[in-house]
């Protein structure tokens, strides 16, 4: 079945570097979702990406979705205490939302 | 304000227990999904519902049913709980290919 493989596991990064996570999906994708868990809650969307090739950003967030539609990243600049938690990917192919098994960030200030 | 409202926040729950877990949304949305989170294991899905009365497995469904009466409310039942099924279990909802709700989450302990 359609697999979604998320790297790096975990990530420790002092205040004020820059943070990326990546997402491979072993098939094509129709869109990628992002959403960020905080120590002790719930995912929340952060954003969908549809089309080959699409960048977004959201502040100091930066979301990219590869030509293929089969891998994407998100990149953080100048990371503060406030990014902490974890980052998931979910890819929607032909199979309902499969999360990658995301990437835990802690931020050392 | 949208929201998935699961019944439960904790339960404790005795090995051979039959538990249910209820999950309802406000949204009217066709899909609803169960997960259960596991240290390192990230998100794994256990079942879906895109419609009343319909239901499709996931990844990791054995051990579990669940039920769809009514297109807010998605249930999910661990038939005989077992100490392997302790977990977070996280319920969510989308319409169409959109962005999933998710709930609070319910934190089992199997004991």
């Amino acid at each position: 079945g359609q697999q979604v493989m998320q790297i790096p596991q975990y990530q420790h990064v002092q205040e004020g570097e820059d943070f990326t996570t990546y997402c491979n999906s072993s098939t094509t994708l129709s869109n990628i979702q992002w959403y960020k868990q905080r120590p002790g809650g719930h995912p929340v969307f952060l954003i969908q990406l549809v089309k080959s090739g699409e960048v977004k950003k959201q502040k100091r967030l930066t979301f990219q979705f590869g030509e293929a539609k089969k891998n994407s990243s998100l990149h953080i600049t100048a990371t503060q205490t406030t990014d902490v938690g974890t980052y998931f990917c979910a890819g929607l192919g032909n199979t309902p939302l499969v999360f990658g098994k995301g990437t835990r960030l802690s931020v050392i200030a | 304000d949208v929201k998935v409202t699961q019944s439960s926040r904790y339960l404790v729950k005795r090995t051979g227990e039959k538990v249910f877990l209820e999950c309802v949304q406000d949204m009217d949305h066709e899909n609803m999904f169960w997960y259960r989170q596991d240290p390192g294991l990230g998100l794994r899905l256990i079942y879906f519902s895109y419609d009343v009365k319909m239901k499709e497995k996931g990844d990791i469904p054995e051990g579990y049913s669940v039920s769809r009466e009514k297109k807010e409310r998605f249930s999910l039942i661990l038939e005989s709980a077992s100490t392997n099924q302790t977990s977070m279990y996280l319920c969510a909802s989308s319409s169409g290919g959109r962005k999933a709700f998710f709930g609070q989450g319910t934190r089992l302990t199997v004991v």
